[in-house]
């Protein structure tokens, strides 16, 4: 699985939006991107994932750029409660396909 | 709703004791996972298994084993705890195959400490 790097961390105001970025320069052609977020003292939680459109769900949008070397987390109106460690990986669908984290980035949401 | 259940929440145990975390997953999923977590580390992978009996080396396996005997169950085994792996240690589950969406789902978590 190709590897990802992330900031160590990133602060934003309650109410705005959560711009996270993630590099992937060595990603192949059939691996997704997938956001997962852990919240203090517990399992990390799925967010989203995509391969190469951007994606959207209730929790989050996904931009995916071009040649796929990396990609943008967005959560439009951050909360308190979306204070948490937010992890981009890259992964191969299908069996035997390992799922590897890496340190993520923590984002603080400030009042 | 889908669940994966780890065994304990908190485990308190002596040095050279062999030690057992269970993991159960509800949801038929191939792929299995153990990791441990300690600050400023992250979330390290210790073992995968996609299938029963099948199990396949993480980042950081020694020191541990691991057993699928069914599919729904993956322990993970410190043969002699040694106090280097008080951790918290985090079971995951995920579906196999040719699927579009392999989300992962975590257990709560089992925090071990080896005294």
């Amino acid at each position: 699985d190709a590897k990802t790097t992330q900031p160590t961390s990133m602060d934003c105001a309650e109410g705005r939006a959560a711009n996270l970025p993630c590099n992937h320069s060595t990603i192949s052609g059939n691996e997704y991107v997938y956001w997962y977020r852990q919240i203090h003292s517990q399992g990390p939680q799925y967010i989203i994932h995509g391969l190469k459109n951007n994606e959207t769900n209730e929790m989050a949008s996904l931009i995916i750029t071009e040649d796929r070397k990396s990609s943008t987390l967005i959560l439009p109106h951050a909360t308190l409660r979306d204070t948490a460690v937010y992890y981009c990986i890259v992964r191969v669908t299908g069996a035997n396909s390992k799922l590897t984290f890496g340190k993520g980035i923590t984002l603080s949401v400030r009042p | 709703d889908v669940k994966v259940t780890q065994s304990s929440r908190y485990l308190v145990k002596r040095t050279g004791e062999k030690v057992f975390l269970e993991c159960v997953q509800d949801m038929d999923h191939e792929n299995m996972f153990w990791y441990r977590q300690d600050p400023g580390l992250g979330l390290r992978l210790i073992y995968f298994s996609y299938d029963v009996k099948m199990k396949e080396k993480g980042d950081i396996p020694e020191g541990y084993s691991v057993s699928r005997e069914k599919k729904e169950r993956f322990s993970l085994i410190l043969e002699s705890a040694s106090t280097n792996q008080t951790s918290m240690y985090l079971c995951a589950s995920s579906p196999g195959g040719p699927k579009m969406n392999t989300e992962a789902f975590f257990g709560q978590g089992t925090r071990l400490t080896v005294v």
